[in-house]
């Protein structure tokens, strides 16, 4: 059982390049989530999904698009990669709202 | 005004000491809250749920205080390998789980 898988774990981009983040579960989980990690923000949601082919705005959207089109996956794309967007960027899942959520690994991702 | 504050820290505890770390939250109708521990550089994973009758698991009690709205984590004879950082998540209202900017633990000999 994988649980979430995050790819790629680690990428360096140029300024103004565009990337996917592509996130995967395999728990049949509904609500899935992108979060980034910067050092002393804590966890700030970017887009959650409630349910396949539905996405919403989180805290920091801004910079960021979604899709889920099929139920276990849920991808983060940059459109155009800004510096500001260098971060820790974690997925994570959940069968409810209100029930635990299962994190990837994390994808490590430098603009430069 | 973030909907789960928590104190940074760090937490800075003796082998054996018992220590404990609280959480507000803003959102009065959650009926559960979690704790999640992270280690530097690795993804959140779940420590504990925290139900209206609280939650105990060997060293890690979490409780909660509907009335003075926050969750607590209390972990007793600290070790080495408790030191981390500890996140509350409050699921809330919106959709929108909200976490914790998280406690650093840190267990010294």
């Amino acid at each position: 059982n994988a649980g979430v898988t995050q790819t790629p774990k680690f990428r360096v981009l140029k300024t103004g390049q565009s990337m996917t983040l592509l996130c995967a579960q395999d728990m049949n989980h509904e609500y899935m989530y992108w979060y980034r990690q910067d050092p002393g923000m804590g966890l700030r949601l970017i887009h959650y999904s409630v349910g396949e082919g539905t996405t919403a705005k989180g805290e920091v959207p801004d910079g960021y698009n979604v899709s889920r089109l099929k139920k276990q996956n849920f991808l983060l794309g940059l459109e155009s990669a800004a510096p500001s967007q260098t971060s820790v960027y974690f997925c994570a899942s959940s069968y409810r709202e209100n029930t635990e959520a299962f994190f990837g690994q994390g994808t490590r991702l430098t603009v430069v | 005004r973030k909907e789960v504050e928590q104190d940074p820290g760090p937490f800075n505890v003796p082998e054996g000491a018992t220590v404990a770390f609280n959480c507000t939250y803003s959102n009065s109708a959650s009926q559960s809250f979690f704790w999640y521990r992270q280690d530097c550089r690795k993804e959140p994973k779940l420590l504990m749920s925290v139900y209206s009758s609280g939650n105990e698991d060997g060293r890690f009690t979490a409780q909660l205080n509907r009335a003075s709205q926050y969750i607590s984590l209390l972990i007793r004879d600290s070790k080495l390998s408790d030191s981390a950082t500890y996140l509350c998540r409050q699921p809330g209202g919106s959709y929108i789980p909200t976490f914790g900017r998280g406690t650093s633990l840190i267990v010294h000999p």
